[in-house]
């Protein structure tokens, strides 16, 4: 079975400055997918950004980018310019594809981290 | 094109009794996930359907169970409800034969159980 593991329960860092949350994971799977999602207190659940473990290259969303180690099996999320509305709990995700013709399978949640900006 | 909806967003209920919360997905989407999430703990697995099938599911007894319908809506029924089911819980939809699709989530419904 598959773990994820986000070792910050809290992180708080300055307006527009720049924060990295840490996610690891376990797995003997080759393919898979990773995402990190932002729940805001409206509870309401965002993706923020999704990486394809067979890419080599880092994704990026505007100010959202992250690192992702496969050998490590790290993948950290880098905000940079953070904004009030940044303040959320951010959760990373594991998915692996069930079989070729079948592609998804469930998310495995990290425990999240809790971050806020503070002005 | 609208999102993922659940409905109720709150209710409350008495030890006991018996709930079903409902959820459509986007369009066009045919797998449905269920999510539980109380309060200061993380989002647990606890429903996977696709079309119309149950393909998945976590670890929870046996008085949590769901169905999909012909149109990929999907309820989620909790019965003999206890306190500790008191949580937020999330459905969320993903396209159907797309590898690594993203899983979208709709608002939740909060279940309180007194």
């Amino acid at each position: 079975a598959q773990t994820v593991t986000q070792s910050q329960p809290e992180m708080s860092v300055q307006e527009a400055e720049t924060v990295t949350l840490s996610c690891t994971y376990d797995t003997s799977e080759n393919n898979y997918y990773l995402f990190w999602y932002k729940q805001p207190p409206s509870r309401q659940m965002i993706l923020v950004i999704r990486q394809e473990a067979y890419k080599q290259q880092n994704a990026t969303e505007n100010r959202f980018s992250v690192n992702f180690q496969k050998a490590a099996k790290s993948f950290s999320l880098k905000i940079s310019d953070s904004q009030l509305g940044d303040t959320a709990m951010y959760f990373c995700a594991f998915m692996k594809p069930s079989s070729p013709t079948f592609g998804n399978e469930k998310l495995t949640f990290g425990t999240g981290t809790r971050l806020t900006i503070i002005p | 094109e609208a999102g993922v909806t659940q409905s109720p967003t709150h209710l409350i209920k008495t030890r006991g009794q018996q709930v079903t919360l409902r959820c459509s997905p986007i369009s066009g989407h045919t797998s449905v996930y269920w999510y539980q999430q109380a309060l200061g703990l993380g989002l647990q697995f606890l429903l996977w359907y696709d079309e119309g099938e149950e393909r998945n599911r976590g670890n929870f007894p046996p008085r949590f169970s769901g169905r999909q319908f012909p149109n990929y809506s999907s309820e989620l029924n909790v019965n003999a409800l206890e306190l500790e089911d008191s949580a937020l819980y999330l459905c969320a939809s993903s396209s159907d034969r797309v590898p690594g699709n993203t899983i979208y989530f709709g608002e939740g419904s909060w279940l309180t159980v007194v």
